[in-house]
């Protein structure tokens, strides 16, 4: 059975500051992992996407990497802002299960 | 409307009350699901359909009940429940759940069980 895990369970940064969020999975066999973004009360936004083919996808300030042989996935944050402040979901797709395990994510507080 | 819809937003229900939640999405897609997200818990699968078919049932208590009478549409009729069933229910779709694509989300429905 697909286990994730997200380390660590809160941060809490200053403005400004580059971070970097961690994932880990013990199914390497995969075939892709999402990052989301959940706010507090709302519905999750997909940040990143990456194929198991890839080593990692960046859209704007945000770059995922994926090393599969570890089962390990970081999100890093360049330049944080205080409209990052969220809780951050790594979510691994397919195995044997076809379907995605999420963890219990990183809830993130940018402070002004 | 664009992308993945739930209504409502926000219920309250007591134990004998029945009641459904509705998810629908405008993206084409042919695979849907219910998640379940408890306080301090990660999300749950519930249900998946693909292309109208119940495809998984991960081992949820008959008194949630999904129906999905084509793929943009979604229910989950909701009856005797319990109060630990109160939690955040989320809508996904995605193109096809071979090879697991994209997943979109709804907003939610926050359900409150008295």
């Amino acid at each position: 059975k697909q286990e994730v895990t997200q380390i660590p369970a809160a941060l809490s940064v200053p403005e400004g500051e580059n971070l970097v969020l961690n994932c880990s999975f013990t199914d390497s066999a995969i075939y892709n992992l999402q990052w989301f973004r959940q706010d507090p009360g709302k519905g999750l936004t997909s940040l990143l996407l990456i194929q198991s083919s890839q080593r990692e996808q960046t859209s704007g300030r945000l770059n995922a990497s994926l090393d599969k042989s570890s089962g390990r996935s970081t999100l890093y944050i360049a330049a944080s802002q205080p409209g990052d402040s969220a809780t951050y979901l790594c979510a691994v797709g397919g195995g044997s299960a076809r379907q995605l395990t999420f963890g219990s994510g990183t809830q993130l507080t940018v402070l002004p | 409307e664009t992308g993945v819809t739930q209504t409502p937003r926000h219920l309250v229900m007591g134990m004998t009350n029945k009641k459904s939640l509705k998810c629908e999405q405008h993206l084409g897609h042919n695979a849907m699901y219910w998640y379940k997200q408890s306080a301090k818990k990660p999300l749950e699968l519930m249900f998946v359909y693909n292309f109208k078919e119940q495809t998984e049932n991960n081992s949820v208590p008959s008194r949630f009940s999904p129906e999905c009478p084509n793929s943009s549409h979604l229910f989950l009729h909701l009856h005797t429940l319990q109060p630990e069933d109160s939690a955040l229910y989320l809508c996904a779709s995605s193109q096809e759940i071979i090879g697991v694509y994209e997943q979109y989300f709804g907003p939610g429905t926050r359900l409150t069980v008295t």
